[in-house]
C-alpha cells in the first residue's frame, strides 16, 4: 500500500523568503506520480507541481520546485520568494493508476503554510 | 481551459431530503472523481468514473449514488444523508487512463441538519 508523510502540520514563512515543506512516501511500484497541490480556506484543490518517478530533473514551475531525492524517498516543495496569497494548506500526493481506469490520489495529511509580513 | 465546475457551492440538507451535486468539465477528460474532504484532512476518494462508466467504489454507502450521465457530467445524488456527512465534496477529472495530474473543482460545502 501507498503511503504519503507529512511531518510539518503548521510552518510559518516571512514574506519574501523561501520556504520548504517536507514529504516522504513509502511505494513498492516502480512507477509512481508525485504530486503538490495548494488548497486555500475556499476549498478548491490547485494542482502545483507533479514529479514522475523517472524523471531525471525536479521538477519547476514558476516559484515552486520539486527537491525529489529517490533514493531516500522524498518530494519536498520549494516555495520561493513566498507572498501573503501563498497562506494556505498543501498536500503531497502520490498517484496510483488503476487497473479499471483513472487513478487513486493518497494524500498526505497536509501542511499549513502562514506567511507572515 | 482548466476549470472544473462544481455546483451548488454550499448546500444544507435535511436528513430526509434528496439533493444532488453537480461537476462539469471541458477538458476532454475521460475520468472523473468524487472525494470527500472532512474539516482539517486530506481528501478521501469515494467514487472514479472512467469512460462514463463506474470503476471504483471505496466501499461508499448507499445513501450516495454517483451518476455519469456523459464524458462532460459527474452527479452525485444524496438521499437519507446524516450529520456525519457533513464536508467537503471534491469533483476532479484527469487524462485517459489516470495520467496526468488532477484537476479539482472548488468543491460544495454540504451540511446535513
Amino acid at each position: 500500500a501507498q503511503k504519503i508523510t507529512q511531518t510539518q502540520p503548521g510552518m510559518f514563512v516571512q514574506e519574501k523568503e523561501a520556504v520548504t515543506l517536507d514529504c516522504t512516501y513509502d511505494t513498492s511500484d516502480p512507477s509512481y506520480g508525485l504530486f503538490w497541490y495548494k488548497q486555500p480556506s475556499s476549498g478548491e484543490m490547485i494542482f502545483l507541481i507533479y514529479q514522475g518517478s523517472y524523471d531525471q530533473q525536479n521538477a519547476t514551475e514558476g516559484r515552486y520546485s520539486l527537491n525529489f531525492q529517490k533514493a531516500r524517498k522524498s518530494a519536498n516543495l520549494v516555495i520561493s520568494a513566498s507572498q501573503l496569497g501563498d497562506s494556505a494548506m498543501y498536500f503531497c500526493a502520490m498517484r496510483d493508476i488503476l487497473t479499471g481506469g483513472g487513478n487513486k490520489l493518497t494524500f498526505g495529511t497536509g501542511t499549513q503554510l502562514k506567511v507572515e509580513l | 481551459d482548466t476549470e472544473v465546475t462544481q455546483t451548488p457551492k454550499h448546500l444544507v440538507m435535511g436528513m430526509t431530503n434528496k439533493k444532488s451535486l453537480k461537476c462539469e468539465q471541458h477538458m476532454g477528460h475521460r475520468a472523473m472523481y468524487w472525494y470527500k474532504q472532512k474539516a482539517k484532512k486530506p481528501p478521501e476518494l469515494m467514487f472514479v468514473y472512467s469512460y462514463e462508466k463506474l470503476s471504483i467504489n471505496e466501499s461508499v454507502p448507499s445513501r450516495f449514488s454517483p451518476e455519469c450521465p456523459n464524458s462532460s457530467l459527474l452527479n452525485l445524488h444524496l438521499h437519507a444523508l446524516q450529520p456525519e456527512d457533513s464536508a467537503l465534496y471534491l469533483c476532479a477529472s484527469s487524462q485517459d487512463g489516470g495520467l496526468g495530474e488532477a484537476f479539482f473543482g472548488q468543491g460544495t460545502r454540504l451540511t446535513v441538519v
